[in-house]
């Protein structure tokens, strides 16, 4: 398996333009996470589904971000407009089923740049 | 609530020394815990798991993890540093109600040549 992969890498934009990350999760892993890393706040839980359903949105900061799993292979982080304090390294993550047993598998992460 | 707590927020170490990252938890019951590492432009990695058995734990690229029940402690441990080792770790616990991992705030690990 080729791991969590996400796209794009790097993602420049400018202020007020709309942002939108992709994540496909391992085959077979029934939750995905998505997280959001800066200098100042670490590491902070945005959103997790289980089985493409939306668990747990407490961590979105604002409505301006949304998460979709349209499917076990798919989702998306979408921020609309974007603002330059949206700048951050944005992971996914999958797990199995007992997640909390097993761990997390990360992707490498799209380093959001907003100027 | 579950949580976890790491001291230090860098930790300096000379190549060849042995070094410990430490990492403190309060959890309810048998806590699952967990190591993960950062190196520089990449996601987290895992290391190292406790869920049950020897206190001593083995992971990945000669690391080992110490479980003390009595301290709340599983700190992260290596005989001898090496200058590769320079990342970001991660400690994290299971969260008992939500089965998610509670991540801690990060220790940077510096090796000197």
């Amino acid at each position: 398996d080729a791991g969590v992969i996400q796209s794009p890498r790097h993602e420049v934009t400018e202020m007020g333009q709309e942002v939108t990350l992709r994540c496909k999760p391992i085959s077979g892993h029934d939750y995905l996470f998505w997280y959001r890393q800066t200098m100042m706040r670490g590491l902070e839980l945005l959103i997790y589904f289980n089985n493409n359903v939306p668990i747990d949105d407490s961590g979105m900061p604002e409505d301006r971000f949304s998460a979709k799993m349209p499917n076990a292979s798919f989702s998306t982080l979408k921020i609309q407009p974007s603002e330059p304090r949206d700048s951050a390294v944005y992971f996914c993550a999958s797990s199995l089923i007992q997640g909390g047993s097993y761990g997390y598998t990360f992707g490498s992460g799209t380093r959001l740049t907003v100027v | 609530a579950q949580s976890v707590a790491q001291p230090e927020d860098q930790v300096n170490v000379a190549e060849g020394n042995p070094l410990t990252v430490k990492c403190t938890y309060s959890v309810s019951g048998n806590p699952y815990l967990f190591w993960y590492v950062q190196y520089p432009n990449r996601g987290l990695q895992f290391l190292l798991k406790y869920i049950t058995g020897d206190n001593l734990v083995k992971g990945s690229y000669g690391f080992e993890a110490e479980f003390n029940k009595s301290q709340t402690s599983f700190h992260l441990k290596k005989p001898s540093a090496l200058v590769s080792d320079s990342a970001l770790y991660f400690c994290a616990v299971r969260d008992i109600g939500t089965d998610k991992l509670i991540f801690g705030t990060g220790t940077r690990l510096q090796v000197f040549p």
